[in-house]
C-alpha cells in the first residue's frame, strides 16, 4: 500500500514558539492531504484539507492563522503551529487518499506527530 | 446525535474469543465503510474496506454493513494479543474526488488476554 511519513515523529518545544510538522507522500502524488488531531482516548478530528497549489481548507472552529498549512508540493504538506500553547498539545496525524480506479476510496494515515508544549 | 456512534468500551476479552465491534450512523448519504486499528502512537492503518451493504471477509476479520439499519460491524475471529489495539470506525458518501472526508467514529480500545 501506499505509504505516508510525517517528521518528527516528538517534538517538545516552549510555550510561544512554532512548530512545524511534515507530512510526505513516499510513493505517490498527493494533491490532496488532510490534517487531524487526536487527544488521548479520543478519535481523530479533522482540521482542515490541504490542496496541492491552493490555499487550505479549514474545518469550523479551527484558526487558520493559528495552523499555517502549506502544500507547496504533491508530495509534500506542511502543519506550522505559531505561538504554540500547552492546549495544542495533541497527536497531529496527516492521511493522503489513495487513487483505486477514478475513486480516491482509501485515505493512507502517517505515523503521527506527538506534540507536547511546556 | 452524532453522525457516528461507536460503543466506547474498552473491551477485554480471552485470547481465542470472537469480537465484534460495532458502528451505528445516521447519515443515508455514506457508502463507503472502513475499519482502521490504530496502536498506542501510531497512526491508523486501514484493516477493512467495504462498499454499501454486504459482508467482505479477510483472514480472520469480516466486515459487515446493513444500510437499510445504518449499522456495521467488524468480526475478529480467534482473537489474538497482537489484535490489541484502538479500532475506529470511518464512512464516507459516494464523491470520488480526492477532497471526500472521513467521519469517524470515537473508537473503541481492544485488550485480548494471552
Amino acid at each position: 500500500g501506499a505509504v505516508v511519513s510525517q517528521h518528527p515523529s516528538w517534538v517538545i518545544c516552549k510555550s510561544g514558539t512554532s512548530v512545524k510538522i511534515e507530512c510526505r507522500s513516499l510513493d505517490f502524488q498527493a494533491t490532496t492531504m488532510f490534517w487531524y488531531r487526536q487527544f488521548p482516548k479520543q478519535s481523530l478530528m479533522l482540521m482542515a484539507t490541504s490542496n496541492e497549489g491552493s490555499k487550505a481548507t479549514y474545518e469550523q472552529g479551527v484558526e487558520k492563522d493559528k495552523f499555517l498549512i502549506n502544500h507547496a508540493s504533491l508530495t509534500l504538506s506542511t502543519l506550522t503551529v505559531t505561538s504554540a500553547h500547552p492546549e495544542d498539545s495533541s497527536f497531529y496525524i496527516c492521511s493522503a487518499p489513495g487513487l483505486a480506479g477514478n475513486s480516491y476510496n482509501e485515505q493512507f494515515f502517517g505515523p503521527g506527530t506527538r506534540l507536547t508544549v511546556l | 446525535q452524532k453522525e457516528v456512534e461507536q460503543d466506547p468500551g474498552p473491551l477485554s476479552v480471552p485470547e481465542g474469543a470472537i469480537v465484534s465491534l460495532n458502528c451505528t450512523y445516521s447519515n443515508s448519504a455514506f457508502q463507503y465503510f472502513m475499519w482502521y486499528r490504530q496502536y498506542s502512537r501510531k497512526g491508523p492503518e486501514l484493516l477493512m474496506y467495504t462498499y454499501s451493504s454486504g459482508n467482505k471477509e479477510d483472514g480472520r476479520f469480516t466486515a459487515q454493513v446493513d444500510k437499510s439499519s445504518k449499522y456495521i460491524s467488524l468480526f475478529i475471529r480467534d482473537s489474538q494479543p497482537s489484535d490489541s489495539a484502538t479500532y475506529l470506525c470511518a464512512m464516507k458518501g459516494g464523491e470520488a474526488g480526492a477532497n471526500s472526508k472521513l467521519t469517524f467514529g470515537k473508537g473503541i480500545t481492544l485488550s485480548v488476554r494471552p
